[in-house]
C-alpha cells in the first residue's frame, strides 16, 4: 500500500525566507504527483501537477520537483509572504489513469509579518 | 475549467436523521468521483469512488448503508448521510477530474455536525 509522509508537520518562518517543504513515497509506480493548498476550513485548491515522466514544475513563486524513482518530491515556495500561511498537502496518484490519490498528511505553515 | 461545487458548505442536523451532499461539475462531465472525510488537523481519508451510472466503490471500514452515494448524471453525485450520529460529525469533501492527465479538482467541503 503507497504511503505518503510529509515534513515537517509545522513550519512558522518570518515572511520573506525561501521555503522547502518535502514528500515521500513508498511505491514508485506513481501516474502523477500534486500539491495543494488547503486554508482552515476550507477545499484544496491545486497547487502544481508532476506527471511521472516530469522532473518539476513551476507557477510563480512556487516550484516543485519530482524524482521518482527516490520515492521524494520538494515544494519550494520563494519569498514567502503571510498569505502564504495555510496546510500544504502532498498526494500522489497510484500508476494508472484510474488511481486513486494517497495523501500525506501535511504541513502546517504559518508566515508571520 | 474543471470547477466542483459542493453544497451545503455547512450544516447541523439532529441525531437520528439523514443529510444529502452535493457535489457537481460545473464545466465538465465527470464519469467518476471520490468523496473524502477529513478530521481536524487530519488528512484526507478516502471513502468511497462514485461512478457514474453503477454502485459505489467503498473503501474498507466505510459502512456503505450509512453513507449512501448516488452518481445519477456526468455532473452530479450525491453522498447521504443516514440516520446521522455524533461521530459522523466531520468535514466532507469531493473530488473530480477532467481527465487522467490534468489532476484532481476538490469542493469547497461541508461542514457536518450531528447534535
Amino acid at each position: 500500500k503507497q504511503e505518503v509522509t510529509q515534513i515537517p508537520a509545522a513550519l512558522s518562518v518570518p515572511e520573506g525566507e525561501n521555503l522547502v517543504l518535502n514528500c515521500s513515497f513508498t511505491d514508485s509506480a506513481i501516474y502523477n504527483l500534486q500539491w495543494f493548498r488547503q486554508d482552515p476550513g476550507k477545499g484544496l485548491t491545486s497547487l502544481l501537477l508532476i506527471q511521472s515522466s516530469q522532473r518539476e514544475q513551476t507557477s510563480g513563486r512556487l516550484n516543485a520537483s519530482l524524482d521518482k524513482s527516490s520515492g521524494r518530491s520538494t515544494l519550494y515556495i520563494a519569498a514567502s509572504q503571510p498569505g502564504d500561511s495555510a496546510t500544504y498537502l502532498c498526494a500522489v496518484k497510484g500508476g494508472s489513469t484510474l488511481g486513486r490519490l494517497y495523501f500525506g498528511r501535511g504541513t502546517q505553515l504559518t508566515v508571520w509579518p | 475549467g474543471a470547477v466542483v461545487s459542493q453544497h451545503p458548505s455547512r450544516v447541523i442536523c439532529k441525531s437520528g436523521t439523514s443529510v444529502k451532499i452535493e457535489c457537481r461539475s460545473l464545466d465538465f462531465q465527470a464519469t467518476t468521483m471520490f468523496w473524502y472525510r477529513q478530521f481536524p488537523k487530519q488528512s484526507l481519508m478516502l471513502m468511497a469512488t462514485s461512478n457514474e451510472g453503477s454502485k459505489a466503490t467503498y473503501e474498507q471500514g466505510v459502512e456503505k448503508d450509512k453513507f449512501l452515494i448516488n452518481h445519477a448524471s456526468l455532473t452530479l453525485s450525491t453522498l447521504t448521510v443516514t440516520s446521522a450520529h455524533p461521530e459522523d460529525s466531520s468535514f466532507y469533501i469531493c473530488s473530480a477530474t477532467l481527465s487522467p492527465n490534468y489532476g484532481y479538482t476538490f469542493g469547497s467541503g461541508t461542514r457536518l455536525t450531528v447534535v
